[in-house]
Order: structure tokens, then C-alpha cells, then sequence
């Protein structure tokens, strides 16, 4: 069955250290694999997506079939980008629903 | 432009009653998905309507069903309520693979 683990419930660093956010899945065709993010009162909006290979705010994930893994990587953590992070798939097909993971808190502290 | 919409925001039910929630999708969105979020755990995929018809559903009962208008807005209709149905109700509108989420409506069942 699709699954998607987020083994981390929290994460907290310093502001300026690296950030991994680790999401791992369980898909046996080609998924597509997608973070989103939650800010404190705001919804849930895309962080990135994998096809699109972009950086956004600074983060980025690499799709690695091999380990069917999918980390969220900063290389320096800033206080605005404390929130609550998804790791999510869909099967593959534009639109199809999405698995989530169960979400990671990160925390900045200066 | 505007984007998706949930109404209302949070209500309280009795166990055994019947509840509609409604969604309003981001314009020229043809695609909407529900989605229940528990309490520290991530969303789950209700089901999804494309052009007014189901195109699939997750691991939940018949008495969670549903509707597309032909303006793509849509309401989630849940019968006989159960106290586990207390969550935050998401609707996400999609198009190209991209879903862009609702606010979210907080059932509470007492």
C-alpha cells in the first residue's frame, strides 16, 4: 500500500544551521512526490514538487528512487520558515489524490 | 484571483445528525478533492470529483458523499455523525496537478 513516513514529529535548529526534513515513501509505480507547508493561521500551500526541480525559499528535495526518498534540505535555516511540513505523493497522474505524511514541526530559534 | 473557499468555518454537531460543508474553488479549477485532517496526524483522502463526476475515493464510509456544481464548487456531506468524524475538513481545487487547498472547516461531534 502507498504510504509516506515522516519519522521526525519535530525538528528544532538555530537560525542559520542546515535543515533535512526526512520523508521516505512506499509506491510501487512512479509517484509523484510533493512538500507542503503549513505557516502558524495560514492554510496548507505547495512548498515544491519534484518535477519541477525548483528551489523555493531556499529548499530544495531531491527524488531518490533508489532509497524512495524524498528529504527537504536548507542549507541555512531562517525564523520564518518555523512551521509544520507535509511530505505527500500521488500516483503519478495530474490531480490525483494526494498520501500525506503526518507532518513535521520545525522550529527556528535565533 | 480568487482562491478556494470554505464555508463554514467551524461548527458543532451532535452525534447521529447530518452535516454539509461546502467549498468554492479557485477560478477555472475543474478539479476538487476533500480531504480529513485528525487532530496531529495528516490530511487523509476523502474523495475527488472531476467535471461533476467521483474520479476516486479513499478508505471512508458511504456516509461521506458528495457533489460538484457546474460552477466546480462543491459540498461534502457526511450522514449519521460519529464522534471520530470531529476534524478539520479540507477541500483543495486542482488543475495540472497542482492542488491549492481551502482554509478548512473544524467539525466538532459532541
Amino acid at each position: 500500500a502507498q504510504r509516506v513516513t515522516q519519522p521526525e514529529k519535530l525538528l528544532s535548529v538555530f537560525k542559520g544551521a542546515p535543515v533535512e526534513l526526512k520523508c521516505n515513501y512506499s509506491y510501487s509505480g512512479s509517484p509523484e512526490l510533493f512538500w507542503y507547508v503549513q505557516y502558524s493561521r495560514q492554510r496548507l500551500q505547495l512548498l515544491l514538487r519534484h518535477i519541477s526541480r525548483e528551489s523555493i525559499k531556499g529548499f530544495t528535495a531531491d527524488l531518490n528512487k533508489g532509497e524512495t526518498s524524498f528529504h527537504l534540505k536548507k542549507p541555512f535555516a531562517q525564523e520564518e520558515d518555523s512551521a509544520m511540513y507535509y511530505c505527500a505523493l500521488s500516483e503519478g497522474q495530474a490531480g490525483t489524490a494526494l498520501i500525506f505524511g503526518k507532518g513535521t514541526t520545525l522550529s527556528v530559534s535565533s | 484571483e480568487t482562491g478556494v473557499t470554505q464555508s463554514p468555518t467551524h461548527l458543532i454537531k451532535t452525534r447521529g445528525q447530518q452535516v454539509t460543508l461546502r467549498c468554492s474553488s479557485q477560478s477555472g479549477h475543474n478539479t476538487v478533492s476533500w480531504y480529513q485532517q485528525a487532530l496531529g496526524q495528516g490530511p487523509q483522502f476523502i474523495f475527488q470529483y472531476y467535471r461533476e463526476e467521483e474520479n476516486g475515493r479513499g478508505n471512508f464510509p458511504p456516509r461521506f458523499s458528495g457533489l460538484q456544481f457546474p460552477n466546480y464548487s462543491s459540498e461534502l456531506n457526511v450522514n449519521a455523525l460519529e464522534l471520530d468524524d470531529s476534524a478539520l475538513y479540507l477541500c483543495a481545487s486542482s488543475l495540472r496537478g497542482e492542488q491549492y487547498f481551502g482554509p478548512g472547516t473544524r467539525l466538532t461531534v459532541t
